[in-house]
């Protein structure tokens, strides 16, 4: 596989389920981010990890947990969710350098409906 | 606070028409700028990236540039193409390394 994969495509759950988003990049970049993308919104930046190592947390509810196994995954664990978090969670890879970021890759998203 | 207009917010247009897509910045303070296509339901496909000493950066029929002094980018598609209906965003990194996305531009092409 190339690119940025997520899975799974589509999820719904409860308010009361706990799942999990996942993310595997295969790029060979050092940095990943989670993004979320609501209808008539901006892309609200969430998370993202450098080299394995959280460096942003954008304010986001605690029922929101990243974890970074490895510089090619990233997960995304949900529990206890609002129906207001129904939104595309979308998955990005970058190769950071000492210029700053590079350029910005997405996988294909995972969309969540929350009941 | 750093925000992203996208202007015009939807677009139709017949094919073959050439045209010009905006995105301005509040804060003109951005060094990398990434154009994005996003169809229906998917992800976001990178399309163009404009790195900080660069002005503007061609592929294809796409051509984008910025104007750092300003704020602003234009993407141009020249002899649009019913395949380019789609959702295009831009995307300024600011200083911190924050991406800031505007809300894009629908883009529609009538054959």
């Amino acid at each position: 596989e190339t690119g940025v994969t997520q899975t799974p495509r589509h999820l719904v759950m409860g308010m009361t389920n706990k799942k999990s988003l996942k993310c595997e990049q295969h790029l060979g970049h050092n940095a990943m981010y989670w993004y979320k993308q609501s209808a008539k919104k901006p892309l609200e930046l969430m998370f993202v990890y450098s080299l394995e190592e959280r460096v942003e947390n954008n304010s986001v509810p605690s029922r929101f947990s990243p974890e970074c196994p490895n510089s090619s995954h990233l997960f995304l664990h949900l529990h206890t969710l609002q129906p207001e978090d129904s939104a595309l969670y979308l998955c990005a890879s970058s190769q950071e350098t000492h210029v700053g970021p590079g350029e910005l890759f997405f996988g294909e998203g995972s969309r969540l409906t929350v009941l | 606070k750093q925000e992203v207009t996208q202007i015009p917010a939807a677009l139709s247009v017949p094919e073959g028409e050439n045209l010009v897509l905006n995105c301005s910045f509040t804060d003109s303070a951005i060094y990398n700028l990434q154009w994005f296509r996003q169809d229906p339901g998917k992800g976001l496909t990178s399309l163009l990236l404009i790195q900080s000493s660069q002005r503007e950066q061609t592929s294809g029929r796409l051509n984008a540039s910025l104007d750092k002094s300003s704020g602003r980018s234009t993407l141009y598609i020249a002899a649009s193409q019913p395949g380019d209906s789609a959702t295009y965003l831009c995307a300024g990194w600011v200083l911190g390394g924050k991406l800031i996305f505007g809300q894009g531009t629908e883009l529609s092409v009538k054959p």
